[in-house]
């Protein structure tokens, strides 16, 4: 059974660019989350969907970041402009609805530096 | 105060050895809690969970105080392949709903 996968792997963009993340979660899996690791700090919750529905988006830093799951399969994690302080690790995972177990599969991230 | 607290080491411990680590968390009404591991620029990964009865996994203990809000992860015999962060993960919320809250890990060196 394929993981979760993330595209791209790195990204290197200039401050005030575009760039959109990729997240496909295990298929069947109807919950998928977004983490953010900045240097140094703990993971952060961004955002958790379940299935096409926003289910909590409380740490989304501000408007810059935009999350989308069309079709509830995969994610997109747009961040429009970029600034420094977006650099970091996110990371995607998901789960299944009510499997009765909290296991969350990680992807292995999208390593995002702004310059 | 941080919802989850964890010493961030490193812990530089020789092979063979048995180490500890704590994880502190502020919110009482936290229902699961996790034991995750990192290595070096990689995803986390599940470890284990901890159950209020606390339990084992060969090398690996899991134990929960609710009285003191924290819980522990015991490695027996440690391995050079343990080295890696261990990541406490805190969900308050029991049910379907699982937002996840993290410790910035600790660092476990295995040294030779």
């Amino acid at each position: 059974e394929a993981g979760v996968t993330q595209f791209p792997s790195h990204s290197v963009i200039e401050k005030g660019q575009t760039v959109t993340l990729r997240c496909d979660p295990i298929s069947g899996h109807d919950n998928l989350y977004w983490y953010r690791r900045v240097m140094g700090k703990e993971i952060k919750f961004l955002l958790h969907f379940v299935k096409e529905s926003k289910q909590d988006e409380s740490g989304m830093p501000n408007n810059r970041f935009l999350a989308e799951r069309t079709g509830g399969t995969y994610s997109t994690l747009k961040v429009q402009p970029a600034e420094l302080e977006d650099s970091g690790v996110y990371f995607c995972a998901s789960s299944q609805l009510s499997s009765g177990s909290y296991e969350q599969y990680f992807g292995p991230g999208t390593r995002l530096t702004v310059t | 105060r941080k919802e989850v607290e964890q010493d961030p080491g490193p812990f530089n411990v020789p092979e063979g050895a048995t180490v500890a680590f704590n994880c502190t968390y502020s919110n009482s009404a936290s229902q699961s809690f996790f034991w995750y591991r990192q290595d070096c620029r990689k995803e986390p990964k599940l470890l284990m969970s901890v159950y209020s009865s606390g339990n084992e996994d060969g090398r690996f203990t899991a134990q929960l105080n609710r009285a003191s809000q924290y819980i522990s992860l015991l490695i027996r015999d440690s391995k050079l392949s343990d080295s890696a962060t261990y990541l406490c993960v805190v969900i308050p919320n029991s049910g379907g709903y699982q937002k996840v809250t993290f410790g910035i890990g600790t660092k476990l060196q295995v040294i030779p």
